[in-house]
């Protein structure tokens, strides 16, 4: 149980053009789902919280004009990088939380993005 | 506010041998804490987690951790590496606010 899809798992785009991840929880409703990205060999900074229904909070220094997520469902959200950008090139990472008052989170399997 | 150290970016053990992988907290309220393993381009899967009661916790693949409030740690340990326990692993704290801060992390390599 508790498990957490993202797609596409790998993606290459042109700079400027835009692209969307999706985050799914398959066997669960997720009241949270937290959006997390990845330097090689560093740590996971987390971008954005969001909560079904409701807009992202985003963390310090995260364009949101540029990072769009949507949370339309308790099993689903969304990242859109618009007008992509060679720096944008990370591993982004999803993760969600299934109910009101706990602290686990569960992740997904990340997506690369590569923009050229 | 809270953050994690890790101390120790590399470690390295021999196959069989102890693995003890080190974590200091800082938080203004009781912490919720975690250590996740990460395999290359691979999504964060959960170890153990320590959240109330029992300060020893055990977890998946044989790995344990030990919540110990006065030297705020949360060392994670196994007492005989197997090859496949190669990977990075993170300790995570996470406070009122319910959001995970993440250590460094620790890559672990395991030599034959």
């Amino acid at each position: 149980g508790a498990v957490v899809s993202q797609h596409p798992s790998r993606v290459i785009c042109k700079s400027g053009t835009s692209v969307k991840i999706e985050c799914r929880s398959l066997d669960f409703q997720a009241t949270t789902m937290f959006w997390y990205r990845q330097f090689p060999k560093q740590s996971l900074m987390l971008m954005a919280t969001s909560n079904e229904g409701s807009k992202a909070t985003y963390e310090q220094g995260v364009e949101k004009d540029k990072f769009l997520i949507n949370h339309a469902s308790l099993t689903l959200s969304t990242l859109t990088v618009t007008s992509a950008h060679p720096e944008d090139s990370s591993f982004y990472i999803c993760s969600a939380r299934p109910l009101a008052g706990t602290y686990e989170q569960y992740f997904g399997p990340g997506t690369r993005l590569t923009v050229t | 506010a809270q953050s994690v150290t890790q101390l120790g970016s590399h470690v390295s053990v021999s196959e069989g041998a102890l693995v003890l992988l080190r974590c200091n907290y800082s938080s203004s309220v009781p912490p919720y804490l975690f250590w996740y393993v990460q395999y290359p381009n691979q999504g964060l899967q959960l170890l153990l987690k320590y959240t109330t009661g029992a300060t020893l916790v055990k977890g998946i693949n044989g790995f344990e951790a030990e919540f110990k409030k006065s030297e705020t740690s949360f060392h994670l340990t196994k007492p005989s590496a197997h090859m496949s326990d190669a990977a990075e692993y993170f300790c995570a704290v996470s406070g009122s606010a319910r959001q995970l801060t993440f250590g460094s992390g620790t890559q672990l390599t395991v030599l034959p």
